[in-house]
């Protein structure tokens, strides 16, 4: 079956601007989970969401932002882009509890550069 | 304090050598899990293996297998045979109370680079 997809694969924005990315679970994953991962800060954990409610929040500032829709698709937003969020965005589905709970895959990740 | 210790920054390996990747973990909850992943240059995060704290055999996936010594807050991941194409990072993670969180915490990584 299709793994985890995000788009777009790369993003380049100018300071002040904001952005929307988009992730796609794994059929049959219910919750959707958000990561920047920058070489100084490594891999941070943004959000989660499931069933369309944010369940998890990350230490971030409220320009990052995120929903989820009832098919579990993801979108996150960061509004008025600063130079410091150039980082991979990386997504991550996984199933209700319960049978196969190990899972947890991972999309390609969107870099976003921010000039 | 920090949940996730992952003290090789980078190791370099002859290819077919087995290798243990080290990985140290702090937590107070009894229900947790740990797992293992790589990413290639790329940056895709590839899932390798999964090891749950209740379980009580190590975890195994072909070539990777879990060492997961408990009371040291211990899960070292071993590849045994390394091929060339196991050059990449490889990170520990953690997850707390395995239901109803789905946060994971990483460890910062090692680099590892199979040579010929």
């Amino acid at each position: 079956k299709a793994g985890v997809t995000q788009t777009p694969r790369y993003l380049i924005k100018t300071r002040g601007q904001q952005v929307t990315l988009s992730c796609s679970p794994i059929s049959g994953h219910r919750s959707v989970s958000w990561y920047q991962q920058t070489p100084g800060q490594g891999l941070q954990f943004l959000f989660e969401y499931f069933s369309e409610t944010q369940r998890n929040k990350g230490n971030f500032p409220g320009r990052f932002s995120g929903r989820q829709f009832s098919n579990s698709r993801s979108e996150m937003n960061v509004s008025t882009l600063e130079l410091g969020d150039s980082a991979l965005y990386l997504c991550a589905s996984s199933r209700l509890p319960g049978q196969n709970y190990n899972e947890q895959f991972f999309g390609p990740g969107t870099r976003l550069t921010v000039l | 304090a920090q949940k996730i210790t992952q003290t090789q920054p980078g190791m370099f390996v002859q290819e077919k050598e087995a290798v243990t990747l080290d990985c140290t973990y702090d937590t107070s909850d009894p229900s947790y899990g740990l797992f293992w992943y790589k990413q290639p240059s790329s940056g895709e995060m590839i899932f390798l293996i999964y090891q749950g704290s209740y379980d009580q055999q190590n975890a195994t996936e072909g070539r990777y297998s879990l060492n997961f010594q408990k009371a040291r807050k211990s899960a070292n991941l071993v590849i045994s045979a390394s091929q060339l194409g196991d050059s990449a990072m490889y990170f520990c993670a953690m997850r707390e109370a395995n239901f109803g969180n789905e946060k994971l915490t990483f460890g910062t990584g090692t680099r590892l680079t199979i040579i010929p």
